[in-house]
């Protein structure tokens, strides 16, 4: 299996929701991220998990919460999001977090706050 | 911090033609470059992955290069299809341990 799968595809909340996006793969990567891409702008960088820990925080507002409850696994929770959070959140994972390795990403979960 | 910049913003061609996408970054101790394909609404491919130590990869009709010391990298397509319709993004990553700073991309329209 050499893909990362992101549920839901498409998810629309209200701005007083809670909700979570879901990431999977089964590659035995131990490094995941989390990208953030607004329309027509490159993927921005969110949070990075090293071996179920996480290892970066892009300064990211505490209404997006990351968990990494096992190796195969990366969670985004959403709460009290606001309109401008609308944007296309996709997942990646590579084998161990350094330079040298290849990033296989998602189809992304697009998210709509209404 | 590195900036990733490619030009153009936008390319049309016929089909049937070569073209040039372009990639320049401002810190060239980089560990790797690597290029990938978005459809759109849709997440990212890999299409190729060029090492620090590496001048360039091919795959099919890809063709990267990667010139370090003037923080720049090209991508060659071959004989241009409508199927390669997307935008392409060049991506770096220049320290160990952190993830890919990525550029604008370059939104790629191919005409039959």
């Amino acid at each position: 299996d050499t893909e990362v799968t992101q549920t839901p595809k498409h998810l629309v909340m209200g701005m007083t929701n809670k909700k979570s996006l879901k990431c999977e793969q089964h590659m035995g990567h131990r490094a995941m991220y989390w990208y953030k891409q607004k329309a027509k702008k490159p993927p921005e960088l969110m949070f990075v998990y090293s071996y179920e820990k996480l290892s970066i925080n892009e300064s990211v507002p505490s209404r997006f919460s990351p968990e990494c409850p096992n190796s195969s696994l990366l969670n985004l929770h959403l709460h009290a999001l606001q309109p401008e959070d609308s944007a296309l959140y996709l997942c990646a994972s590579s084998q161990v977090l350094t330079g040298a390795n290849v990033l296989t990403f998602g189809a992304g979960s697009r998210l709509t706050v209404l | 911090k590195q900036e990733v910049t490619q030009i153009p913003a936008a390319l049309s061609v016929p089909e049937g033609e070569n073209l040039v996408l372009n990639c320049s970054f401002t810190d060239s101790a980089i560990y790797n470059l690597q290029w990938f394909r978005q459809d759109p609404g849709k997440g990212l491919t890999s299409l190729l992955l060029i090492q620090s130590s590496q001048r360039e990869q091919t795959s099919g009709r890809l063709n990267a290069s990667l010139d370090k010391s003037s923080g720049r990298s090209t991508l060659y397509i071959a004989a241009s299809q409508p199927g390669d319709s997307a935008t392409y993004l060049c991506a770096v990553n220049n320290q160990a341990g952190t993830a890919l700073i990525f550029g604008k991309g370059t939104t790629l329209s191919v005409s039959s």
